[in-house]
C-alpha cells in the first residue's frame, strides 16, 4: 500500500470555479503535511503547510482530518495560472521522510 | 528564505558513462538531504536519504551500486549515477529541510538527465 495516495486527475475546471482535492495517508503517525505546487519540470514548490485547525491562505484552504487519515486543498475562483499540478507530502513519524502523492493535475480553462 | 541549489540542470550522455549531480544547503545546515526521482506525468519517488558522515539509506528497488550517494559535508550531497543506461533517463531532485518539526523540505531546481 502507498503511503500517499492521491486522485491523479486531470481536473479541468473553468477559470473561477471552485476546486478540491483529497489526499489519504496510510500512516496515523505520520507528523507533518504539506501541499506542494509542481510546474512541469520544476521542483515542487510549497504551497501551504496543512494543520489540524485547517488553515487558509487567500484563495487556498486546507484542511487535515486525522482521524480519516486524509488532507484536503480547496482553491476558490480558480485562476489560469493555478492550473499545475499539486501533490501532497506527508511526513514520517520520525520527521526524517517525506512522502510525496502521485500529484493531482489541474488544468483551469479560460 | 533558506536556499538548495544543485547543478547541472542538464545532462546528456553517452550510455556507459557516469554523472555526478551535486546538492548544495547555502544558508543552513543539513544533516539529512533526500534524491527523488520523476519520470515523466509521475510522481516524485524517494531514491535515497542521505546522512552527513555515513552511509545513505536507499529505498526498495534502488540499487545502491548503481546511485552512489556522498554526502561528505553539512551542506554537500552528491549522486552519482553510475555507468547509466537509456532507462536512467529522468528528472533527479534534491530536496533538504534544516531539520526542525513541521520545517517545510527546499528543493534544489532539479537535474533532467538524458543517457542516449
Amino acid at each position: 500500500r502507498k503511503e500517499v495516495e492521491q486522485d491523479p486527475g486531470p481536473f479541468n475546471v473553468p477559470e473561477g470555479a471552485t476546486v478540491a482535492f483529497n489526499c489519504t495517508y496510510s500512516n496515523s503517525a505520520s507528523q507533518s503535511f504539506f501541499w506542494y505546487r509542481q510546474d512541469c519540470r520544476k521542483e515542487p514548490k510549497l504551497l501551504m503547510s496543512v494543520y489540524s485547525s485547517g488553515n487558509e491562505d487567500g484563495r487556498f484552504t486546507a484542511q487535515l482530518n486525522r482521524a480519516s487519515q486524509y488532507i484536503s486543498l480547496l482553491i476558490r475562483d480558480s485562476k489560469l495560472s493555478d492550473s499545475a499540478t499539486y501533490l501532497c507530502v506527508v511526513t514520517s513519524y520520525n520527521f526524517n521522510k517525506f512522502y510525496f502523492g502521485s500529484g493531482t493535475k489541474l488544468n483551469v480553462k479560460p | 528564505g533558506a536556499v538548495v541549489s544543485q547543478h547541472p540542470s542538464w545532462v546528456i550522455c553517452k550510455s556507459g558513462t557516469s554523472v555526478k549531480i551535486e546538492c548544495r544547503s547555502l544558508d543552513f545546515q543539513a544533516t539529512t538531504m533526500f534524491w527523488y526521482r520523476q519520470f515523466p506525468k509521475q510522481s516524485l519517488m524517494l531514491m535515497a536519504t542521505s546522512n552527513e558522515g555515513s552511509k545513505a539509506t536507499y529505498e526498495q528497488g534502488v540499487e545502491k551500486d548503481k546511485f552512489l550517494i556522498n554526502h561528505a559535508s553539512l551542506t554537500l550531497s552528491t549522486l552519482t549515477v553510475t555507468s547509466a543506461h537509456p532507462e536512467d533517463s529522468s528528472f533527479y531532485i534534491c530536496s533538504a529541510n534544516p531539520g526542525r518539526v513541521n520545517e517545510k523540505l527546499f528543493f534544489g531546481s532539479g537535474t533532467q538527465l538524458s543517457v542516449l
